[in-house]
């Protein structure tokens, strides 16, 4: 089946230690997406990658960092320098140039 | 920026009750969609409507561009539609920029048996 797997669903981790979130599809989507949902709010966009070996800022780049080394792959990395980083966190794709986003399950990351 | 507004926050329907969930956006777009959030987490695509109307089982929605709003409708509405639904819009392309998507900030959806 085509889609959008994201691993782990649950993540814990002490403050100070860097956490890679994995993102993968199979939809041949150029294009993919991070964002953060925080409780009762909408989702905002970390990082984006149009193309292979390509990304941009989104609006909360602030702490997070990525790689786009395969089309396939958007892993995630939530580092020491990012202040609230206790979140749920999906992954989108979608095909190039924007059109509809397909989502991930989401990873929830809890930082104590 | 673009504003996406999203009414009522809240609601809470009995089971087979229709409604109508409202979308407003302050700019052109060159996109719109509708997601279901499950309770799990899971953001499920509903429709993709820049403009016009699309039917899907109980579900359709309808996008006045021109009027800068979208209407979700649910009939004969289940306990499998609770969550949140999400409008989000993608703004026009402009030089130098990549187009994203705008979040509303959801219609947290309760229907009861």
């Amino acid at each position: 089946d085509g889609g959008i797997t994201q691993s782990p669903k649950y993540l814990f981790r002490k403050e100070g230690q860097n956490v890679t979130l994995s993102c993968e599809q199979n939809l041949n989507h150029d294009a993919m997406y991070w964002y953060r949902q925080d409780p009762g709010q909408g989702l905002r966009l970390i990082y984006y990658s149009q193309i292979v070996n390509d990304f941009q800022k989104g609006d909360i780049a602030e702490g997070y960092s990525v790689s786009r080394e395969k089309k396939e792959s958007f892993p995630l990395t939530v580092t020491s320098a990012q202040k609230n980083p206790t979140a749920f966190y999906l992954c989108a794709s979608s095909i190039a140039g924007g059109g509809e986003q397909y989502f991930g399950p989401g990873t929830r990351l809890t930082v104590t | 920026g673009i504003q996406v507004e999203q009414s009522p926050p809240d609601l809470i329907l009995q089971e087979g009750a229709n409604s109508t969930l409202r979308c407003n956006f302050s700019d052109s777009v060159n996109n719109l969609q509708w997601f279901h959030q499950n309770p799990w987490g899971q953001l499920i695509n509903l429709f993709y409507i820049p403009s016009g109307t699309k039917q899907n089982g109980r579900l359709s929605a309808t996008t006045v561009a021109t009027e800068r709003y979208s209407l979700l409708y649910i009939s004969s509405s289940q306990t499998t539609d609770s969550g949140v639904y999400f409008c989000a819009v993608e703004t026009r392309l402009r030089a130098g920029n990549n187009r994203k998507l705008i979040w509303g900030l959801g219609t947290s959806l309760a229907v009861n048996p």
